[in-house]
């Protein structure tokens, strides 16, 4: 089946620095590749999402590519702020109904 | 407002004492999902639904079960509860057609088993 593994899995950043979290996968099927971000004590929420066939998504200070052939994919936040800390999660949909998560990374950003 | 919710929120029991977690969308979603989230492990899928009576296993779905009657409720139930099956435990729903397939996750159940 399905695995996704996550790195790093704790992250500490200076505010405005970038933050790179990567993912990768194993079944060449996938085709859904969101990220997830989970507050303490709060239910995960979609921070951005892309599919198989774009390379690279963006949206404001948070971007993601994917590298199908490599099968990998990372998370891209430029201009960090406090309020980015939070737990990150991949995820990846195998072209069924089933999605993997990864374990996730716990982001801090400093002040 | 579109939402997902669960009830309890907070459940604590004893092993072998069944229980229910009841989970219901308003946004006519086709797709329902349950999740248990545990340190270090990520969200691992337990059960999910692409419609109406239609279910299939997940990652981990020992010692669960579910069902969908109803296209706006997705239980899940634990029928001999074992100190193993504490976690927090999330509902999400989702189309299963579109652009999107944006998970909404509920608020989350603690569940304890002593």
């Amino acid at each position: 089946g399905e695995n996704v593994e996550q790195h790093p899995s704790t992250l500490s950043v200076q505010e405005g620095d970038s933050a790179v979290i990567k993912c990768t996968y194993s079944d060449s099927a996938s085709n859904y590749f969101p990220w997830y971000k989970q507050e303490l004590g709060k239910r995960p929420q979609l921070i951005i999402d892309i599919r198989s066939n774009v390379g690279e998504k963006k949206d404001q200070r948070i971007a993601v590519t994917l590298n199908k052939t490599a099968k990998h994919f990372s998370l891209h936040i430029t201009e960090t702020q406090p309020e980015d800390s939070a737990v990150y999660f991949c995820a990846v949909n195998t072209g069924g109904f089933k999605t993997i998560f990864g374990a996730g990374t716990r982001l801090f950003v400093k002040a | 407002e579109a939402q997902v919710t669960q009830n309890p929120r907070y459940l604590i029991t004893v092993t072998g004492k069944k229980l229910t977690v009841t989970c219901s969308q308003n946004m006519n979603h086709e797709y329902m999902s349950w999740y248990r989230q545990d340190p270090g492990l990520g969200l691992r899928q337990i059960y999910y639904s692409m419609n109406v009576e239609v279910t299939d296993k997940g990652d981990v779905p020992e010692g669960y079960k579910v069902s969908r009657k109803e296209k706006r409720n997705f239980p899940l139930i634990l029928e001999s509860p074992s100190p193993n099956q504490t976690s927090l435990y999330f509902c999400a729903s989702r189309h299963d057609r579109g652009f999107s397939y944006e998970q909404y996750f509920g608020p989350g159940t603690r569940l304890t088993v002593t």
